[in-house]
């Protein structure tokens, strides 16, 4: 089955600062990569998704990046603003094998004003 | 359109006790899953089904079963609950695999 790490666990950064976070997956043949923002106590929200036919999406603020080759892909957050701070989960799925979402282990993400 | 709709939201049981978890979807989604989630482990998939009357192991499926009888509907149940068992649920539904998964509220069990 899928294996996704993904890091760091924890990340701060101030107000206005880009994060980054990472994560790698090991099944090579997996096609579709969703990010997920869980706000505190609240349910999981899809944010960005990503598939294998790209490697690069943009939605304002908020930018996925894919490398197949390394078995990598990474969200981007530029000018973070407070309500950002959550926890980000990143996933992969191979839609022709193994039919589920594999979930990292989650990035608690906090902005400081 | 209340999307999917977990019930209850909270409950606590003694070990050894059972109980079923609903989860109802209103959007016609063909796929549903139950994950736990638990600190610093992320989202693991227990049981998800493909359809109606279908389903199939995920990651950690012991101590739990599922059935899915009717399309809009994905019942987790706890035939003997252990302390191991304290988590919070997530049920989720989707279209199809490889697009949006719609979470419930989640349910949030402990086990004494």
């Amino acid at each position: 089955g899928e294996n996704v790490e993904q890091h760091p666990s924890t990340l701060s950064v101030q107000e206005g600062d880009s994060a980054v976070i990472k994560c790698t997956y090991s099944d090579s043949a997996s096609n579709y990569f969703p990010w997920y923002k869980q706000e505190l106590g609240k349910r999981p929200q899809l944010i960005i998704d990503i598939r294998s036919n790209v490697g690069e999406k943009k939605d304002q603020r908020i930018a996925v990046t894919l490398n197949k080759t390394a078995k990598h892909f990474s969200l981007h957050i530029t000018e973070t603003q407070p309500e950002d701070s959550a926890v980000y989960f990143c996933a992969a799925l191979n839609s022709g094998g193994y039919q589920k979402v594999t979930f990292g282990t989650g990035t608690k993400l906090q902005v400081i004003p | 359109n209340a999307g999917v709709t977990q019930t209850p939201k909270f409950r606590v049981l003694k070990t050894g006790q059972s109980m079923t978890l609903l989860c109802a979807q209103d959007m016609n989604h063909e796929y549903m899953y139950w994950y736990r989630q638990d600190p610093g482990m992320g989202l693991r998939l227990i049981h998800y089904s493909v359809g109606e009357g279908t389903t199939a192991k995920g990651e950690v499926p012991d101590g739990y079963n599922v059935s899915r009888l009717k399309k809009q509907n994905f019942l987790l149940g706890l035939e003997s609950a252990a302390p191991s068992q304290t988590s919070v649920y997530f049920c989720a539904s989707s279209a199809d695999m490889n697009t949006e998964a719609f979470f419930g509220q989640g349910t949030r069990l402990t086990v004494v």
